[in-house]
């Protein structure tokens, strides 16, 4: 399974942007870069996944190194809520079918902000 | 409009008793995940449905695991003769697509 690596913690100051970085060397050609988050005590929250382009969204925005061995998270205006564990995770296609995208999530980057 | 629903929200039980988890995907999402959380540990893949296909029981942990989705829509994860290590928070998600997952709140189980 292609792995990724992540700080274990960031700290950032509110309504700064944060750029929340994940190394992942050994991605194949066909695996989705996803980031989800988890704020305390609740289900994961998918944020944005993108596969070669930069990607951005109503949450964030993606931007993939051209090798697509890094990836970076950036949230432009950091918030009270967005203080959560953020996990960048490569899609491993599994069986049973070609939707099959079970997540693999490590230890993540813990985000604090400041008020 | 209404997310992933799992209930039990928590769940107390003895030692080698066995245990229902039940989880309400999003209506029309056709893939379903469940996945559980030990403390401080990341989400570790448990199985997958999609449609009519076989499911994916890659992940189940041992045979004492099992799941089923009936009519396309709710799922049940069975636990029998718990042990102290299937503790953890349990966690659905569901999907349309696969690649966005939309994850449920998850059941404590706890096993005294």
């Amino acid at each position: 399974d292609a792995k990724t690596t992540q700080p274990n913690s960031m700290e950032s100051n509110e309504e700064e942007p944060v750029h929340l970085p994940c190394n992942h060397s050994t991605i194949s050609g066909t695996d989705y870069i996803h980031w989800y988050r988890q704020l305390p005590s609740q289900g994961p929250e998918y944020v944005i996944h993108g596969l070669t382009s930069n990607v951005n969204n109503r949450m964030a925005s993606l931007a993939i190194a051209e090798d697509r061995k890094s990836s970076t998270l950036i949230l432009h205006r950091a918030t009270l809520r967005d203080a959560a564990v953020y996990y960048c995770i490569l899609s491993l296609r599994g069986n049973s079918g070609g939707s099959n995208y079970k997540l693999t999530f490590g230890k993540g980057t813990l985000l604090t902000v400041n008020p | 409009g209404a997310g992933v629903s799992q209930s039990p929200s928590n769940k107390v039980t003895e030692k080698g008793k066995d245990v229902e988890l039940r989880c309400d995907p999003i209506s029309g999402h056709t893939a379903l995940y469940w996945y559980r959380q030990s403390l401080g540990q990341g989400l570790e893949f448990l199985i997958y449905f999609q449609g009519n296909s076989a499911p994916d029981k890659s992940g189940l942990p041992s045979d004492r695991f099992s799941a089923e989705r009936t009519g396309g829509s709710v799922s049940t994860l069975t636990i029998q003769r718990t042990q102290q290590e299937d503790s953890a928070v349990y966690l659905c998600a569901s999907s349309q697509s696969g690649i966005m997952q939309y994850f449920g709140p998850g059941t404590r189980l706890t096993v005294l």
